[in-house]
């Protein structure tokens, strides 16, 4: 099947810093999904992205659909500590496809 | 929260013994799913279903199976659990087929 790299695996950072994180797709996908999980709880979809080229914003998360469809990114722009957790992409080859999932960037941010 | 409850929360049993998972949806969506997440692997689906009584196999469906009785009822069955099925699961829920997919905070299972 199709593989997923999200890098980088973690990040230690400062509060104030801006992050950024991107999945790589070994095949073309339509659709893009970032999930942010906190400790001892499930992941909750921060953003989704149907377009290539498409930039869409959350707050201070912005995430990008790569022209070539293979790929995608996360920015956090300014963090503060309740960003920490673990960030996850996951992506769908054709509507009705199993999504994959990265295996996620360990965040943690340091006041 | 999407409305998922998943029971029990923790879970400590041992090797041989069937275990069940339980995921209940308040949003009356059509599609359900059972993942679990291991440290290296990301998440991984194991069964879903997209309808009552409708379910198939996800990419490590060995050792598990499943039953949707009711909309709003997703049972995950580890007939004879082994140790390789310490794992968090977590069941997730979608109005159309697989996206955006709404997690439940998972069940924490140890088999020992």
């Amino acid at each position: 099947g199709q593989q997923l790299n999200q890098s980088p695996q973690s990040m230690f950072i400062q509060e104030g810093e801006d992050v950024s994180m991107n999945c790589t797709s070994s095949s073309i996908f339509n659709t893009w999904l970032w999930y942010k999980q906190d400790p001892g709880e499930g992941p909750v979809l921060l953003i989704a992205l149907y377009k290539a080229g498409e930039l869409t914003s959350n707050g201070r998360l912005t995430a990008q659909f790569g022209i070539t469809r293979k790929d995608s990114f996360l920015n956090i722009s300014a963090s503060i500590p309740s960003d920490v957790g673990i960030y996850f992409c996951a992506g769908q080859e054709t509507s009705g496809s199993r999504l994959t999932f990265g295996e996620g960037t360990q965040l943690t941010v340091n006041p | 929260d999407a409305g998922i409850t998943q029971s029990p929360r923790h879970k400590v049993t041992e090797t041989g013994t069937p275990v069940t998972l339980r995921c209940h949806q308040t949003e009356n969506h059509r599609y359900m799913y059972w993942y679990r997440q291991d440290p290296g692997h990301g998440l991984r689906l194991i069964h879903y279903s997209y309808g009552v009584k409708d379910t198939d196999k996800g990419e490590v469906s060995d050792g598990y199976s499943v039953s949707r009785s009711k909309t709003e009822d997703f049972l995950l069955t580890l007939e004879s659990a082994t140790s390789s099925q310490t794992s968090v699961y977590f069941c997730a829920i979608s109005v159309g087929v697989e996206t955006p997919l709404h997690f439940g905070n998972g069940t924490r299972l140890t088999v020992t």
